[in-house]
């Protein structure tokens, strides 16, 4: 079974700082990863994916992530933030075989708050 | 086009009652997922199907049922309420398997006093 380890429970930063959260995920095989967002009061949308390909994704609003397969890592960048990114950061991932893909597993979530 | 559709958005419901969460997509998914949200759990899986007429088991499925008469409609009910399940429900559907993102409704807030 797969599962996601998001490690981060809360950030706290300031305006115009970098932010890097955390994402591992345990599974042997081909997965595709997701990142998604909760902004207070609504419900998740998607962040960006990684299906194949270059490992570099780009998302909406700034966000990037990298895959490193040999650390089963997608950790989620961002350059500068601004206040309107506080929110909830989810990771998720999706093997692509057996019959754990018809399920997206989800981490714990990460809480950002950005300061103004 | 609506994308999924969740009612109602709020409720309370008393120990013991029973109640039926609606979802609806209009995109014509296949795929189609019933999450609970728990502060600092993150979204655990109640119940997913996979097409009309085929439901099966996510990680948290007690106390709750589910059925899939339709493509369109994934209906969760909760039978015997218990505060347990005082939580925030998430319904969901993507195309296939393996294939796209999840499309998430609004969220409907329970409460079981």
């Amino acid at each position: 079974a797969q599962s996601v380890s998001q490690h981060n429970h809360h950030v706290i930063l300031s305006e115009a700082a970098s932010l890097e959260l955390g994402c591992n995920y345990s599974y042997g095989g081909t997965v595709n990863l997701f990142w998604y967002v909760q902004y207070p009061g609504q419900h998740l949308q998607l962040l960006l994916k990684y299906f194949s390909g270059d490992p570099l994704v780009k998302g909406i609003k700034g966000f990037e992530a990298e895959f490193i397969k040999s650390k089963f890592s997608f950790n989620l960048r961002k350059p500068s933030v601004q206040w309107s990114d506080t929110a909830e950061y989810f990771c998720a991932v999706n093997a692509k075989s057996s019959g754990s893909a018809r399920q997206l597993t989800f981490g714990s979530g990460t809480q950002l708050t950005v300061l103004p | 086009n609506a994308g999924v559709t969740q009612t109602p958005k709020f409720r309370i419901l008393k120990i013991g009652q029973s109640m039926t969460l609606q979802c609806a997509q209009d995109m014509n998914h296949n795929y189609m997922y019933w999450y609970r949200q728990d502060p600092g759990m993150g979204l655990k899986l109640i119940y997913y199907s996979v097409g009309a007429g085929i439901t099966d088991k996510g990680e948290v499925p007690n106390g709750y049922n589910v059925s899939r008469s339709t493509t369109e409609d994934f209906p969760l009910r909760l039978e015997l309420a218990a505060p347990s399940q005082t939580s925030v429900y998430f319904c969901a559907s993507r195309k296939g398997q393996g294939v796209g993102e999840l499309f998430f409704g609004e969220g409907s807030r329970l409460t079981v006093l």
